[in-house]
């Protein structure tokens, strides 16, 4: 496996479920960051880390809960989401925050019925 | 407030006719600025990183240009395999921790 993977690519769920979304990067990188991509909208960073360590929460709603085990290794679990929570999530890496060259996965779309 | 506008919104060529993407910003101090290129159901592609105004980098048909208050995405004789939504982000002095991202322009390249 290269650069950034992200598994399931797609995930229906209702909204009493609790999934999880997992995030690999093979590009010796130390920051991860979870996105919400939506139609017409910017992209909206949701959790940052660096190290492992948690330093960036974007006001995200705590139906979304982020681990991030080591540098390479990234989760995002869901549980009672909301219909509007349906969007394409990406995960992405950068070798630190200061180098903030971004690589991103190909996402995983998520439908919340 | 630190804000990236990008335009147009959408762009139709024909292929081989050249033009540019534009991104202006208003940020407090300018710690780089991102040019990415998105497929449909894809994550964004890394192109190119212009850290200072007057820096240019090229890549194929694609040339990035910086000044102190916007970018152009330069596509020279562009192919069909172009087409894709061109994101643009810049990172400012304020808060280097994320990225402040433009709504994108889709361009499609007609053969």
């Amino acid at each position: 496996e290269t650069g950034v993977t992200q598994t399931p690519r797609h995930l229906v769920m209702g909204m009493t479920n609790k999934k999880s979304l997992k995030c690999e990067q093979h590009l010796g990188h130390n920051a991860m960051y979870w996105y919400k991509q939506s139609a017409k909208k910017p992209l909206e960073l949701m959790f940052v880390y660096n190290f492992k360590e948690q330093t960036e929460n974007n006001s995200v709603p705590s139906r979304f809960s982020p681990e991030c085990p080591n540098s390479s290794h990234l989760f995002l679990h869901l549980h009672t989401l909301q219909p509007e929570d349906s969007a394409l999530y990406l995960c992405a890496s950068s070798p630190g925050l200061a180098n903030n060259e971004q690589f991103f996965g190909p996402g995983t779309r998520l439908t919340v019925l | 407030e630190d804000q990236v506008t990008q335009s147009p919104e959408a762009l139709r060529l024909q292929e081989g006719e050249s033009s540019s993407l534009n991104c202006s910003y208003t940020v407090s101090g300018l710690r780089g600025l991102f040019w990415y290129r998105q497929d449909p159901g894809k994550g964004p592609e890394f192109l190119f990183t212009l850290y200072s105004a007057g820096e240019e980098k090229e890549k194929e048909r694609l040339k990035a240009t910086l000044t102190k208050k916007e970018s152009f995405l330069h596509i020279t004789a562009p192919k069909p395999e172009d087409s894709a939504t061109y994101l643009c982000a810049v990172q400012a002095g304020s808060n280097n921790r994320k990225l402040i991202w433009g709504l994108g322009t889709s361009l499609a390249v007609n053969p």
